[in-house]
């Protein structure tokens, strides 16, 4: 059974400044996602990764995806505080029409 | 516009009570998904359904119930049985194609009284 662990669960960064988020999956995943999430509002779609190698940038947010290390990162570019929200990650396992989720990244950037 | 829309935004359940939630959309995605989020975590799968009059149970289905009479629409019952529903429900759509992606709707919050 597909298991997604997202870290670190909390991040506090300064304006400016990199960072990555780590999603890792336990099993065979034929593709992976990333959503974001404001404070009581819905998930909003980010990135799409299907292949080995596939890598997927937005402004100041850069997705790759390592199937061999079941590992995907979600990059942040000198961090402005509207990147402030919850970022999830989710894996479909293979063969099926699920996603199973992370419990998030709760990232918060201050000046 | 297309989209998709939950109603209400917030509902209160009364204890043995059933509860309605709807989730329409006009995307003519075939499938739709129901997701239930508690406070801090990430979203769990309750129920599914990949084509019209056709459903499968996700990860927490027990105290749920749905129906998908219609493409637009998969509506979610809250049952009696379900005894801790309290939670943030999220519907969504899926696109299809190689870059298939869920989409969501607002969600509904759901207290119980």
């Amino acid at each position: 059974e597909l298991k997604v662990e997202q870290n670190p669960l909390f991040l506090s960064m300064q304006e400016g400044k990199n960072y990555t988020i780590y999603c890792n999956y336990s099993t065979t995943s034929d593709r992976l996602y990333w959503y974001r999430q404001d404070p009581g509002k819905s998930l909003e779609s980010l990135f799409v990764l299907l292949s080995n190698g596939a890598v997927k940038q937005e402004g100041r947010l850069m997705a790759s995806l390592d199937t061999k290390a079941r590992l995907s990162t979600l990059h942040i570019t000198a961090a402005v505080h509207d990147l402030s929200a919850t970022y999830f990650c989710a894996g479909g396992p293979y063969n099926t029409d699920k996603l199973i989720f992370g419990t998030g990244t709760r990232l918060q950037v201050f000046p | 516009d297309g989209g998709i829309t939950q109603s209400p935004k917030y509902l209160f359940r009364k204890e043995g009570q059933n509860v309605t939630l709807s989730c329409e959309q006009n995307l003519n995605h075939d499938a739709m998904y129901w997701y239930r989020q508690d406070p801090g975590q990430g979203l769990r799968l309750i129920y599914y359904s990949q084509i019209v009059n056709d459903f499968q149970k996700g990860d927490i289905a027990e105290g749920y119930s749905v129906s998908r009479e219609k493409k637009e629409s998969f509506p979610l019952t809250v049952t009696s049985a379900q005894k801790n529903p309290t939670a943030f429900y999220l519907c969504a759509s899926r696109t299809s194609g190689s870059y298939e992606t869920q989409y969501f709707g607002p969600g509904t919050r759901l207290l119980v009284l």
